[in-house]
């Protein structure tokens, strides 16, 4: 089977950092994404690691752990609309699949 | 605009009934899928077909069913229709080369489904 945990929200103030966990279990590993997605939206792409180590996007960065199937997101410098769902990906076996995802709340 | 275009965006029908849900991928982009998403819930893969052909198969209801024309643009149908079935679903694209690693795919605005 394939499964991915992450936590449920975080809430933090405006300018702080957060780091969104992501644990998954799955064969045929190619990869981890990171898209975002505010109330109501489309899901929006953010970033993807195919290797180990940190992707960095502005305030965004992404980082993989392949031996430890563990990755997070990384967002800097909170703004308000930063405030949306995070979901992590990954992709196996040809099917792209999604967790729960975590919604950040960003307070003044 | 992902240049993913879904119609219609709201849709309310009855228990029992059928709805077509329609997807227009990105220009040239050959491979589209299939997401449910309940109030509050993840995005769950129904499926996927690339340049006309099933690709991947998700919990994909019987009921449900699904087909990519050779236009690439998709059809997902909904028959039998249930409370439960009540969600937003979405349909994504990607181009060659992405997307098959599970790099980026991009996000239609999503149809809304409601069952009463």
């Amino acid at each position: 089977g394939q499964s991915l945990e992450q936590p449920s929200e975080v809430t933090a103030v405006e300018g702080a950092i957060v780091q969104i966990n992501c644990t998954y279990q799955t064969s045929g590993f190619y990869g981890l994404s990171w898209y975002q997605q505010h109330d109501g939206g489309a899901p929006t792409f953010l970033s993807y690691n195919a290797l180990d180590g940190l992707e960095e996007t502005g305030r965004f960065s992404s980082f993989l752990s392949r031996s430890d199937s563990y990755g997070y997101l990384l967002l800097q410098e909170l703004q308000m609309k930063d405030s949306a769902s995070y979901f992590c990906a990954v992709y196996s076996w040809g099917k792209l699949q999604f967790g729960a995802g975590t919604q950040v709340v960003v307070t003044p | 605009d992902s240049g993913v275009t879904q119609t219609p965006k709201h849709l309310i029908t009855a228990t029992g009934q059928r709805v077509t849900l329609r997807c227009s991928p990105r220009s040239g982009d050959l491979s589209v899928y299939w997401y449910q998403q309940s109030l509050d819930q993840g995005l769950q893969f129904l499926i996927q077909y690339y340049n006309g052909e099933e690709r991947a198969k998700g919990n994909i209801l019987e009921r449900f069913s699904a087909q990519q024309f050779p236009d690439l643009h998709s059809e997902l149908n909904l028959s039998s229709l249930e409370l439960g079935d009540s969600a937003l679903y979405f349909c994504a694209s990607s181009s060659p080369g992405e997307g098959t690693a599970g790099n980026t795919i991009y996000f239609g605005e999503g149809s809304w489904l409601t069952v009463v």
